[in-house]
């Protein structure tokens, strides 16, 4: 079946480090969309790609959709300690069901 | 905003035992989702629901089934509990007008062990 790799599992940085989490999809995907989950939380919708090679910011988050649309990224420019949690990508084909990646978990150090 | 309402934060049944979690929505949202959460595994989906009545197996429904009587909710059940069902649950829902797929919108999650 349909299957979202995610990597790395954790990451631990200092703070004020960039941060990249990769997902790569094993089906080409209508579209991807990116969660973060506070400690002790809920995942919380972050943003939604929709276009092949489509760039997107957040103030200090960048995502990216790849080409083909199997993968994608998210980078954290100049990491913060309210940066911490665990970020999903969940993928859709266009059918029902969405995918999530097994999360990249990330740590910062103060 | 959006509201999802998990009935129980924290639960305690033992095993043997027939489960109810219950999640409902405000928002009258078609699509409603089953995830357990898992260390190392993420969200994997245990049933979802299209719409009322509707009702399609994820990844996982093995000692799962669910029922949508009505659109805002969505409950899980289990069975006949075992201790490898002591997880996080969390229930979902989501707009789907057409090809548009909205955001999924969570619940606060219920941790549920099986003693």
């Amino acid at each position: 079946g349909q299957q979202v790799m995610q990597i790395p599992q954790y990451q631990h940085v200092q703070e004020g480090e960039d941060f990249t989490t990769y997902c790569n999809s094993s089906t080409t995907l209508s579209n991807i969309q990116w969660y973060k989950q506070r400690p002790g939380g809920h995942p919380v919708f972050l943003i939604q790609l929709v276009k092949s090679g489509e760039v997107k910011k957040q103030k200090r988050l960048t995502f990216q959709f790849g080409e083909a649309k199997k993968n994608s990224s998210l980078h954290i420019t100049a990491t913060q300690t309210t940066d911490v949690g665990t970020y999903f990508c969940a993928g859709n084909t266009g059918g029902f069901k969405t995918i999530f990646g097994a999360g990249t978990r990330l740590f910062v150090k103060a | 905003d959006v509201k999802v309402t998990q009935s129980s934060r924290y639960l305690v049944k033992r095993t043997g035992e027939k489960v109810f979690l219950e999640c409902v929505q405000d928002m009258d949202h078609e699509n409603m989702f089953w995830y357990r959460q898992d260390p190392g595994l993420g969200l994997r989906l245990i049933y979802f629901s299209y719409d009322v009545k509707m009702k399609e197996k994820g990844d996982i429904p093995e000692g799962y089934s669910v029922s949508r009587e009505k659109k805002e909710r969505f409950s899980l059940i289990l069975e006949s509990a075992s201790t490898n069902q002591t997880s996080m649950y969390l229930c979902a829902s989501r707009v789907m007008k057409g090809g548009f797929r909205g955001q999924a919108f969570f619940g606060q999650g219920t941790r549920l062990t099986v003693v």
